[in-house]
């Protein structure tokens, strides 16, 4: 079945980075988009990005810019998310989500199960 | 950056009735395609967001026909004809006509 599997929970210091992966199965990875999203503990959900998994310039949040990269590995249908210099409001779970399943629509249709990310010295 | 707003902000309601949740934005998510690119999901407790509602009235592949989603431009509207005790968790409308998308602060519906 379609489904996003995400690699597991991260501890880091502040300042440190972070890459987080995101690996597809049971479709095409290059046919779709795939977008992060991050929720802080107790907070709502916050949109990071998109990339066209088939190639293209990512699109990232204007205030994550600078210090966000998406990137891909069509060999092994992986997505990855790194963000760098970290500090505590990056304390986080992290979200891959597949998109362009529905004709005209940018819906995310298929999630992964979240990767926590704390920030910590 | 389109701001998107939710209400009510909690909604607590009984097994069997209707529910209706309403979200606005800030500026009009009617693409020049005709269609409205306002999504709704749905985060239940412990788990990552599903979704249920895309292209502003259009339910997603699996979700019950007792979720229904309406309007355009700026308002729109998540219906549950008949909450059932499986509905809880929190509501978002996101918009995806432009970057950065963004998304509600949430709906928490609870029985």
């Amino acid at each position: 079945q379609v489904q996003l599997v995400q690699s597991g929970a991260e501890v880091k210091q502040p300042g440190a980075s972070v890459k987080i992966s995101c690996k597809a199965s049971g479709y095409t990875l290059t046919s779709y988009y795939m977008q992060w999203v991050r929720q802080a503990p107790g907070e709502g959900l916050e949109w990071m990005g998109i990339i066209n998994a088939s190639g293209g310039s990512p699109n990232y949040a204007q205030k994550l810019k600078g210090r966000l990269t998406f990137t891909r590995d069509t060999s092994t249908s992986t997505v990855f998310m790194e963000l760098r210099s970290l500090t505590s409001e990056d304390t986080a779970v992290y979200y891959c989500a597949r998109s362009g399943h529905y004709k005209q629509s940018r819906a995310m249709d298929v999630w992964g199960q979240g990767t926590a990310v704390t920030i910590s010295s | 950056d389109i701001v998107m707003t939710q209400s009510p902000l909690s909604l607590p309601v009984t097994p069997g009735e209707p529910a209706s949740i309403s979200c606005r934005s800030s500026q009009s998510l009617l693409h020049n395609n005709g269609y409205n690119y306002l999504e709704w999901y749905l985060q239940k407790p412990g788990q990552s967001p599903q979704l249920l509602i895309y292209l502003a009235s259009n339910r997603a592949s699996g979700v019950p026909d007792r979720f229904s989603g309406s309007g355009s431009g700026t308002d729109f509207t998540l219906e549950i004809s008949s909450v059932e005790a499986d509905d809880v968790g929190i509501f978002y409308c996101m918009q995806a006509l432009q970057t950065p998308f963004t998304f509600g602060p949430g709906t928490t519906l609870d029985i």
